[in-house]
């Protein structure tokens, strides 16, 4: 079993429906980060998360420590917004640290 | 702007031959890490280095070397003792474990 599970795999949305990602792990962390990866294959970071709610723009995460799960919405989707979505689970080695990924949620968004 | 340069973007090797990924910051983080992307898999990590002069094994290290000259570069060098070398190459930096990551564009990397 892997240690960070999405789901779902593949989604297709109108344009305009609310998304959810799900994102559960099994292991201890310090941080969760949610990544958006575009066919070109660079990777921006979206979240980093330890606890609660962060918000930006049409993008909300959330994380629930205690169940070891965490959620990536996103309100009113717009084509532009089609991607794979990684979830990160954070742990600390030292000075660095190491990220264990999943393996992705891909979104597409037609009109 | 500050970032992450990577690169070729799109490489293709011999089998047999090493190649050398370049990757480049001048974000001045401390540390940086290579990871490989394959298909329906989640990202892996092959080496980090959280100081210039030291580096250390990820969890996938076999087949691959770094070095870690200069704070602003961490090259990675695909082995020819690396079986499966066709592969995305991601680099990334954070300025220590407590802040958020950089990630480069990435390096295709096809052996034929």
């Amino acid at each position: 079993k892997n240690e960070v599970e999405q789901s779902p795999q593949n989604l297709t949305a109108q344009e305009g429906e609310f998304i959810t990602i799900n994102c559960s792990y099994s292991v201890g962390i310090s941080a969760l980060h949610w990544l958006q990866q575009h066919p070109g294959g660079g990777i921006v970071s979206l979240f980093m998360l330890s606890s609660g709610k962060k918000k930006h723009g049409r993008l909300i995460a959330t994380i629930n420590i205690q169940e070891k799960h965490s959620s990536l919405h996103i309100t009113a989707s717009h084509p532009r917004d089609s991607a794979v979505y990684i979830c990160a689970v954070r742990q600390n080695i030292g000075t660095a640290s190491k990220l264990t990924f999943g393996t992705g949620t891909r979104l597409q968004v037609t009109l | 702007d500050g970032g992450i340069t990577q690169s070729p973007k799109y490489l293709f090797r011999k089998e047999g031959q090493n190649v050398t990924l370049s990757c480049e910051q001048n974000l001045n983080h401390d540390a940086m890490y290579w990871y490989r992307q394959d298909p329906g898999q989640g990202l892996r990590l092959i080496y980090y280095s959280q100081i210039v002069n030291d580096f250390q094994k990820g969890d996938i290290a076999e087949g691959y070397s770094v070095s870690r000259e200069k704070k602003e570069s961490f090259p990675l060098t695909v082995t020819s003792a690396q079986k499966n070398p066709t592969a995305f190459y991601l680099c990334a930096s954070s300025r220590t474990a407590y802040y958020g990551y950089t990630f480069g564009s990435g390096t295709r990397l096809t052996v034929v």
